[in-house]
């Protein structure tokens, strides 16, 4: 089962920030919080993880709470292109060969 | 730089059929998984090959194999196929090293219809 909860579904003006929560209060101190979207019938896209401290790429930014119980994904200037289900999962980085245990994401619509 | 490239794309098999899906990884990645997603499910995991050997298994039935060749490319095969197969198959991979980080990438899949 996965170890994440998001919620269902959130919507995002253009050109707005969209901020994608997830929870994972029994994240293990060796374990990355990853993030990946899938956009309609594609395979999924790798965007960004971290362990502990923010992250930020030229995709997005990654919020992990000092407790890393949660985190946050940011996507700055949202737009229609954006729109797709994103996934949040707790996995062993270095060192492991861990699959990743998808749940049932968070599918974000951009509306213009 | 080549991404995870998998074919055929889309295909169509009968009931009781087999069938073949192929995946070449990422250039540099060694390690290959095979995911199934149905319709409005995220994806599950059904096998990881690893130097030519099946190294994990998630919760699937001995009806879908796998193979894994020197140059790292990967076939999955699923045997005796049932309407409920129908889905999207995902090809991941990964460097074992660690040495370009243990990131896995994605195919675009292959999508699969059982009639």
């Amino acid at each position: 089962d996965a170890k994440t909860t998001q919620p269902t579904s959130m919507d995002c003006a253009e050109g707005r920030a969209a901020n994608l929560p997830c929870n994972h209060s029994t994240i293990s101190g060796n374990e990355y919080v990853y993030w990946y979207r899938q956009i309609h019938s594609q395979g999924p896209q790798y965007i960004i993880h971290g362990l502990k401290n923010n992250e930020t790429n030229e995709m997005a930014s990654l919020i992990i709470t000092e407790d890393r119980k949660s985190s946050t994904l940011i996507l700055p200037h949202a737009t229609l292109r954006d729109t797709a289900v994103y996934y949040c999962i707790v996995r062993v980085e270095v060192g492991g060969n861990t699959p990743l245990v998808f749940g049932k994401g968070t599918r974000l619509s951009v509306i213009a | 730089d080549a991404g995870v490239t998998q074919s055929p794309t889309h295909l169509i098999k009968t009931r009781g059929q087999q069938v073949t899906l192929r995946c070449s990884p990422k250039s540099g990645h060694d390690t290959v998984s095979w995911y199934q997603q149905a319709l409005g499910q995220g994806p599950q995991f059904i096998f990881q090959y690893y130097e030519e050997e099946e190294r994990q298994r998630g919760n699937f039935p001995d009806r879908f194999s796998g193979h894994q060749f020197p140059n790292y490319s990967s076939e999955l095969n699923v045997n005796a196929l049932l309407l409920g197969d129908s889905a999207l198959y995902l090809c991941a991979s990964f460097p074992s090293t660690g040495l370009m980080g243990n990131t896995i990438y994605f195919g675009e899949g292959s999508w699969l219809t059982v009639v």
